[in-house]
């Protein structure tokens, strides 16, 4: 069955630490990648998308994110996390068949300690 | 570029009656899409459109709801005898033609009494 999981349900993290949240998918395919991030009572905002080619990608806000093919994995980064980066963070995936609906993982809510 | 809109935010109703939820897309975008989203999770697809035609539908779609898209610009998203199980945040999307990029919406909050 075709799946996105995010294993860690909530991440704490320092002020100035680094940062990183897991995704493994399991789809017959390599997908359409993507990582969202929602805030508290607003919508789901795209960090960064994976299609084809370079396998580290780099998004809005300094966040970047590697393809691991050998993985299934899509891994979200972040070398020296902000405050305002505490909310929680969704793995999406869209399958390369002309289906545009996305998957989306359980996601992980990150806290961000001072 | 405004971005998607929704309309109401939050909706508090009774079990048992009917509410109308309405998203404005982004006018470019041809493509619309509605998804539920409850507390812990991530969203869920529940239907698209391409223009007005109403291309797929989720099985989570029951009966009660139905969504419509009369000329391709504005969707309306019905629900019928809410249940407390109805109780979700819903959320639109929409993306260009040629594009699997979505950009949402901030969502409507449905409580069911």
């Amino acid at each position: 069955a075709q799946s996105v999981t995010q294993p860690d349900i909530h991440i704490t993290v320092s002020e100035g630490a680094s940062l990183e949240l897991r995704c493994n998918y399991s789809y017959g395919a390599t997908p359409y990648l993507f990582w969202y991030v929602q805030s508290p009572g607003q919508g789901l905002q795209l960090l960064l998308k994976y299609f084809s080619g370079d396998t580290l990608v780099q998004g809005i806000k300094g966040f970047e994110a590697e393809f691991k093919r050998s993985q299934s994995s899509f891994n979200l980064r972040k070398p020296s996390v902000h405050w305002s980066d505490a909310a929680e963070y969704f793995c999406a995936v869209a399958p390369r068949s002309n289906d545009y609906k996305l998957s989306f993982g359980a996601g992980t809510t990150v806290t961000v300690r001072a | 570029d405004t971005g998607v809109s929704q309309n109401p935010r939050h909706k508090i109703t009774k079990r048992g009656q009917n509410v109308t939820f309405r998203c404005d897309p982004i006018s470019e975008h041809n493509r619309l899409y509605w998804y539920r989203q409850t507390l812990g999770q991530g969203p869920e697809f529940l239907t698209y459109f391409q223009n007005e035609a109403q291309l797929e539908k989720s099985r989570l779609l029951s009966d009660r709801f139905s969504a419509e898209r009369p000329k391709g610009s504005f969707s309306t998203l019905e629900i019928q005898r809410t249940e407390q199980g109805d109780s979700a945040m819903y959320l639109c999307a929409s993306s260009y033609p040629s594009g699997y990029e979505q950009f949402f919406g901030p969502g409507t909050r449905l409580t069911v009494l």
